[in-house]
């Protein structure tokens, strides 16, 4: 799986937009990007993924550059239940196996 | 509700003394993995399985062992643990694209 590179942490004023950004520039045609966040402590929580088009849930959005080596993570509306670590990975969708997880970033989201 | 359930929560134990974790879920999922996560290092892979007796090594699979007799458990077994097994430790199963985690287990080995 490609490496992905984060920033080290953020912080974001509550009720703005979160903006997360990730580099993942060896990716391969068939990785997708994933997005997972980690509350202090409790299991990695699944929020977003996608190819090569923008993806929104209720959770975030994902924009993917066109040429796919990066990436952003938008919350739009963040909470101080968003503090979290999240992690960008990229991976083979369907394909399971070693899946890695790097540092992260850690938002902090204050009132 | 779907779950992946791992027992005990909290566990503090001497070296040496066998111990075992399990993760259990209930959405049929043929994936199972075990993290652990120590401050600085991140989360890391123990073992992973792709489905009924099929395991696999992650990154740091020394000192652990695993089993997958039935699709629904992954326990985690540790035959003499050592301080250095002191962590917390994640199980996670998974279906398609998305990976469920646990609760976590706080090991603290003496």
């Amino acid at each position: 799986d490609a490496k992905t590179t984060q920033p080290t942490s953020m912080d974001c004023a509550e009720g703005r937009a979160a903006n997360l950004p990730c580099n993942h520039s060896t990716i391969s045609g068939n990785e997708y990007v994933y997005w997972y966040r980690q509350i202090h402590s409790q299991g990695p929580q699944y929020i977003i993924h996608g190819l090569k088009n923008n993806e929104t849930n209720e959770m975030a959005s994902l924009i993917i550059t066109e040429d796919r080596k990066s990436s952003t993570l938008i919350l739009p509306h963040a909470t101080l239940r968003d503090t979290a670590v999240y992690y960008c990975i990229v991976r083979v969708e369907h394909s399971w196996g070693k899946l890695q997880f790097g540092a992260g970033t850690q938002v902090v989201v204050t009132p | 509700e779907a779950q992946v359930t791992q027992n005990p929560r909290y566990l503090i134990t001497v070296t040496g003394k066998k111990l075992t974790v399990t993760c259990s879920q209930n959405m049929n999922h043929e994936y199972m993995s075990w993290y652990r996560q120590d401050p600085g290092l991140g989360l890391r892979q123990i073992y992973y399985s792709m489905n009924v007796e099929v395991t696999d090594k992650g990154d740091v699979p020394e000192g652990y062992k695993v089993s997958r007799k039935e699709k629904r458990n992954f326990p985690l077994i540790l035959e003499s643990p050592s301080p250095n097994q002191t962590s917390l430790y994640f199980c996670a199963s998974g279906l398609n694209t998305e990976a469920f985690f646990g609760q976590g287990t706080r090991l603290t080995v003496v």
